[in-house]
């Protein structure tokens, strides 16, 4: 089965201090990989993705992202954090479910706060 | 290009009343729509998707209902409220998943 693990529920790190957000992954065949950002009341935001080509994904905001197949990760960093980065991190895969329709599934979300 | 819109962004109901939030997309057709709700600001739980107008999969059984009457909205509904259904219910849609979604702003759902 298909499955995403996010195993921090929350990350604290000082303002312009990298920041890391983690995430591993278990799929049969290649994955897909996303992560997304939702600020408080609102919608979920794409960040990045990584399909295929360079293990590093560069994204919106200055994050980007490190694809490690034998490692199965797919970590969120950022090298110098913004108070403003503070918010919920998803990250997901890109799974066929049972029936015909692909669709994501989703980790359970990484709190990221920013201290000034 | 294309937009996908939430409504109402906020709801109180009453325990025990109806419930429709409505999802619609512009500037596409033919969208896989997704209704996800997020209990406390954590994780995103999938409760239904559909693939076509009138094709509804369910992923969890509770006491919810879905509908796509029309290609590009989407509906979810309640007979019966209950308090254990307050969250944020976010709508998303794409063409292809391996693409990611997009996702819809969001309704705060609170049941009194």
């Amino acid at each position: 089965a298909q499955s995403v693990a996010q195993p921090e529920d929350q990350v604290n790190v000082a303002e312009g201090n990298p920041l890391t957000v983690k995430c591993t992954y278990s799929v049969s065949g290649n994955p897909y990989l996303f992560w997304y950002v939702q600020y408080p009341n609102r919608g979920l935001q794409f960040l990045l993705k990584y399909i295929t080509g360079d293990n590093l994904v560069k994204g919106s905001y200055g994050f980007e992202a490190e694809f490690n197949k034998s490692q199965t990760s797919f970590h969120l960093k950022k090298p110098s954090a913004l108070v403003s980065d503070s918010a919920l991190y998803f990250c997901a895969v890109s799974y066929r479910s049972s029936g015909s329709a692909r669709q994501l599934t989703f980790g359970s979300g990484t709190q990221l706060t920013v201290l000034p | 290009s294309q937009t996908i819109h939430q409504w109402p962004a906020t709801l109180v109901q009453p325990v025990g009343s109806p419930l429709s939030l409505e999802c619609t997309v512009e500037g596409t057709s033919n969208p896989n729509l997704y209704w996800y709700r997020q209990a406390a600001g954590r994780g995103l739980q999938l409760l239904f998707y559909s693939v076509g107008i009138g094709q509804i999969s369910s992923e969890v059984p509770q006491n919810l209902s879905a509908s796509r009457p029309q290609d590009r909205q989407f509906i979810l509904s309640s007979k019966k409220l209950l308090l254990s259904d307050s969250g944020f219910y976010l709508c998303a849609w794409t063409h292809d998943p391996n693409y990611g979604y997009t996702f819809g702003s969001g309704t705060r759902l609170t049941v009194v």
